[in-house]
């Protein structure tokens, strides 16, 4: 596509419940990358994606959340257990190579009620 | 840990003044720094990316530089329009040995150019 896709764009859900998120990077990219961003802070690192596989997942606050990349392009960060914590915007980016400049989504907004 | 830095938080200004948002980084072994905007409740786009061997880059009304050995950058906005109003974030690209990579952001300029 000719952008990064993310779907939903909002989503409130209620503490305790399991939520996907998806991202659609632009076709090509082999990078993919998820940022959470809370309010008045600049986007925070939790994954990055080359190809397949997880590059690195250091970024992950806890083992409640999850990210795959099955097929090399569309990616599902996954969270158990919501707590109202992890309200905010998740963003999804992707690039051409490691190095690269990014091209971000328009983010989804979870609200964890 | 890298961190970034940017100063000043908010910055109103009257339409037409010329400005400069500043950036600074703590670890200087940065790949590549790039400048985004943020309008309020978007996502993030990108304005500016500078190589860590490049000192600076220009589009249009807008110039970004690059001081590695001072852990510095500035974006500097020409002649600022209402349109301009947003928030501009910096962010710094690192490279690990592990094949990893990740941008670390600074908190943004919140900018308001008045009519």
């Amino acid at each position: 596509g000719a952008g990064v896709s993310q779907t939903p764009s909002n989503k409130v859900t209620e503490k305790g419940k399991y939520v996907e998120l998806r991202c659609d990077p632009i076709s090509g990219h082999t990078a993919l990358y998820w940022y959470r961003q809370s309010l008045g802070q600049g986007p925070e690192f939790l994954i990055y994606f080359q190809g397949t596989g997880a590059a690195d997942d250091s970024g992950l606050p806890n083992d409640r959340f999850f990210a795959v990349r099955p097929e090399g392009s569309v990616s599902t960060l996954k969270i158990q257990r919501t707590e109202r914590g992890d309200s905010a915007v998740y963003l999804c980016a992707s690039s051409p190579t490691r190095g690269w400049g990014y091209t971000f989504g328009s983010g989804t907004r979870l609200t964890v009620v | 840990k890298q961190e970034v830095t940017q100063i000043p938080a908010a910055l109103s200004v009257p339409e037409g003044e010329n400005l400069v948002l500043n950036c600074s980084f703590t670890d200087s072994a940065i790949y590549n720094l790039q400048w985004f905007r943020q309008d309020p409740g978007k996502g993030l786009t990108s304005l500016l990316l500078i190589q860590s061997s490049q000192r600076e880059q220009t589009s249009g009304r807008l110039n970004a530089s690059l001081d590695k050995s001072s852990g510095r950058s500035t974006l500097y906005i020409a002649a600022s329009q209402p349109g301009d109003s947003a928030t501009y974030l910096c962010a710094a690209l690192l490279l690990t040995q592990g094949g990893s990579e990740k941008l670390v952001f600074g908190k943004g300029t919140k900018l308001t150019v008045n009519p």
